[in-house]
């Protein structure tokens, strides 16, 4: 069973900030927040994880509440090639089932608009 | 810097025939996982391993299917006797360890068709 929660599907105007809120209400303490992304029959691409700090990189924010039951990843600039199926994933950080089979669920559709 | 490799990225098979998939991890990683995923549905794990070592093989199908990851070589996803089932894309990862904090990198995956 998925442990996220993610709206189906959001669009964002090319050039905007596209917000993707994740639900994750029964987190433990010692799970990171991960974001991967699928392009059009790519691979999985890994965006940015987090366990309790607001995180940042090259291509997005990541933004956990202050009980960590819930995130928001952001990228500042979508563009076209953003278009993408974006999942939340909640996985251990120590070694173990959890920590290498994660779980993608539906995760939230991204269309970026011209 | 090379990232996942696999081969081949597109597999045709007709039934009853046998399909091996191939992957090569990153430079410096040594765990490798191999995922699957359906027509229209997510990524669902199949099987975790190290080198010359099978960790956790629950998500396979306990019939057909088997994996391996010698210690010289790629890794490899071998099925046997295939059918239309089988059809879909197999993603491999790997990581540098098992550990949670370590990022899974993902392949371009291999796409298997079965006539």
């Amino acid at each position: 069973d998925a442990k996220t929660t993610q709206p189906t599907s959001m669009d964002c105007a090319e050039g905007r900030a596209a917000n993707l809120p994740c639900n994750h209400s029964t987190i433990s303490g010692n799970e990171y927040v991960y974001w991967y992304r699928q392009i059009h029959s790519q691979g999985p691409q890994y965006i940015i994880h987090g366990l309790k700090n607001n995180e940042t990189n090259e291509m997005a924010s990541l933004i956990i509440t202050e009980d960590r039951k819930s995130s928001t990843l952001i990228l500042p600039h979508a563009t076209l090639r953003d278009t993408a199926v974006y999942y939340c994933i909640v996985r251990p950080s120590n070694s173990g089932a959890g920590s290498y089979q994660l779980t993608f669920g539906k995760g939230t559709k991204l269309s970026v608009i011209p | 810097n090379a990232g996942v490799m696999q081969n081949p990225r597109h597999l045709v098979r007709r039934r009853g025939q046998e399909a091996r998939l191939r992957c090569s991890p990153m430079k410096g990683h040594s765990h490798v996982y191999w995922y699957r995923q359906l027509p229209e549905e997510g990524l669902k794990f199949m099987v975790y391993l190290q080198k010359e070592n099978i960790i956790d093989e629950s998500g396979m199908p306990k019939e057909r299917f088997s994996a391996e990851f010698p210690k010289e070589g790629p890794s490899i996803l071998r099925i046997q006797q295939v059918v239309r089932g089988d059809s879909a894309a197999y993603f491999c990862a790997s990581s540098p360890s098992g550990s949670g904090a370590n990022v899974l990198t993902f392949g371009a995956g291999s796409r298997l068709t079965v006539l």
